[in-house]
């Protein structure tokens, strides 16, 4: 059975500086999953990494696959308040293609 | 148009009730999946339509009913819904369900049962 596995769940960080949440997970797949969701609201997706040493930037977000290790980062670089919200990320179950199992989340909380 | 439409955004209904949840996207898309989201909890997922099938139940209790009348359309029938099926119900769509695709989700349907 696929875990996926998110830490730290939370994160309060101040503006400015960098963090990294990590995602592992148990079983191989082939792809990976990074949403954001704000509070209430529904899940928007940021990144899609498909291969091992894939790499993905999207403004201060950046986001890295390392298959052999089963293991996703989303680095956070000088962050600001905008960021605040809650990061999953999913993984594709591999005996069903379109089964996506999340993480627990990091609420990201990022303070002046 | 990368949209998911749901409605309603929020429903409050009687566990005696009967109602539907409705979600559709025009991108062609032809997987569309419906997923539940508990308070503070991560997104878990209900079912799969693949070419308006179902591809996937996970053990869904009857009391949900999916159906997807066209490639377009996803419903979630509701009756006699439990106070523990509080939640917030999204729906998402992806190109295919083997594609290696990102799955657009909607923005929800915030469900209380009374």
């Amino acid at each position: 059975e696929l875990k996926v596995e998110q830490n730290p769940l939370f994160l309060s960080m101040q503006e400015g500086k960098n963090y990294t949440i990590y995602c592992n997970y148990s079983t191989t797949s082939d792809r990976l999953y990074w949403y954001r969701q704000d509070p209430g609201k529904s899940l928007e997706s940021l990144f899609v990494l498909l291969s091992n040493g894939a790499v993905k930037q999207e403004g201060r977000l950046m986001a890295s696959l390392d298959t052999k290790a089963r293991l996703s980062t989303l680095h956070i670089t000088a962050a600001v308040h905008d960021l605040s919200a809650t990061y999953f990320c999913a993984v594709v179950s591999g005996g069903s293609q379109g089964n996506l199992i999340f993480g627990k989340g990091t609420k990201l909380s990022v303070k002046p | 148009d990368t949209e998911v439409t749901q409605t309603p955004k929020h429903l409050v209904m009687g566990m005696t009730n009967k109602k539907s949840l409705k979600c559709e996207q025009h991108m062609g898309h032809r997987a569309m999946y419906w997923y539940k989201q508990k308070a503070k909890k991560p997104p878990e997922l209900m079912f799969v339509y693949s070419y308006e099938k179902l591809s996937i139940n996970e053990s869904v209790p009857s009391r949900f009913s999916p159906e997807c009348p066209n490639s377009s359309l996803l419903n979630l029938h509701l009756h006699a819904l439990q106070p523990e099926d509080s939640a917030l119900y999204l729906c998402a769509s992806a190109r295919a369900e083997m594609v290696v695709d990102t799955q657009y989700f909607g923005p929800g349907t915030r469900l209380t049962v009374l």
